[in-house]
């Protein structure tokens, strides 16, 4: 089964934007998800089907996935966003994280 | 309110068995898939094992297959981990997630139960 490579971290300014990046082998031919994880807690779903938000998760997430890489994006990053950031697919009957990102607000 | 209580881990030697199970309340359970994702001290998620709604589909991550078993119990509203041959790599916080939508794993999570596998 194929590999998520996301990059290890990601600084942002408060009030900026954040860009995380998650590459595998034809990825838009697939759905992707993404997960916050902040220390000491479970996984948060913020991301799925590529782009659709669940109830409750602010609209500054969003997410976009096209040929190899799927792309989650946090517009006017707050303080509370700095967490661990896993995208997720699945290749045929097998689950996949990526590798994960940490996101940091300086 | 949905709610996943996992239970179950602790320590045990290398080649020892335990099993983890994951208590669901506030949604049908059976209309849902189920996995087991897992998480070693300062690493990232690791998806273990999926189960359908019927129990009809199972499917192991090749790190695990052969070893663990995934099985459910409708009528408690109940999702179990079997896990036999445990090695030192199994040493991790094992998760119990609800899947709703469409390819993902997890849209609810449980606290998680730490397994240590050490001698």
């Amino acid at each position: 089964s194929q590999g998520l490579t996301q990059p290890p971290s990601v600084s942002v300014s408060p009030g900026q934007t954040a860009s995380v990046t998650c590459s595998g082998d034809k990825l838009a031919d697939k759905y992707v998800c993404w997960y916050q994880q902040k220390p000491g807690q479970s996984p948060v779903l913020v991301i799925y089907q590529d782009s659709r938000r669940p109830s409750g998760i602010p609209a500054r997430f969003s997410g976009s996935n096209s040929g190899n890489t799927a792309t989650l994006t946090i517009s006017g990053t707050q303080a509370t966003d700095e967490a661990d950031y896993y995208c997720q697919t699945w290749d045929r009957s097998t689950g996949i994280f990526g590798t994960g990102t940490k996101v940091t607000v300086l | 309110e949905v709610q996943l209580v996992e239970a179950g881990g602790g320590l045990v030697q290398p080649g020892g068995s335990l099993r983890l199970s994951c208590a669901a309340s506030g949604f049908t359970f059976n209309f849902y898939n189920m996995n087991w994702v897992r998480q070693a001290p300062g690493k990232g998620l690791e998806w273990v094992s999926f189960i359908s709604g019927s129990s009809s589909n199972v499917f192991y991550s090749d790190s695990v297959k052969g070893r663990f078993t995934i099985s459910r119990d409708n009528a408690k509203d109940s999702l179990f981990l079997q896990m036999n041959s445990l090695r030192a790599e199994d040493t991790a916080v094992y998760f119990c997630a609800r899947a709703v939508e469409m390819a993902t794993i997890g849209d609810n999570w449980g606290q998680g139960t730490l397994v240590t596998v050490s001698s």
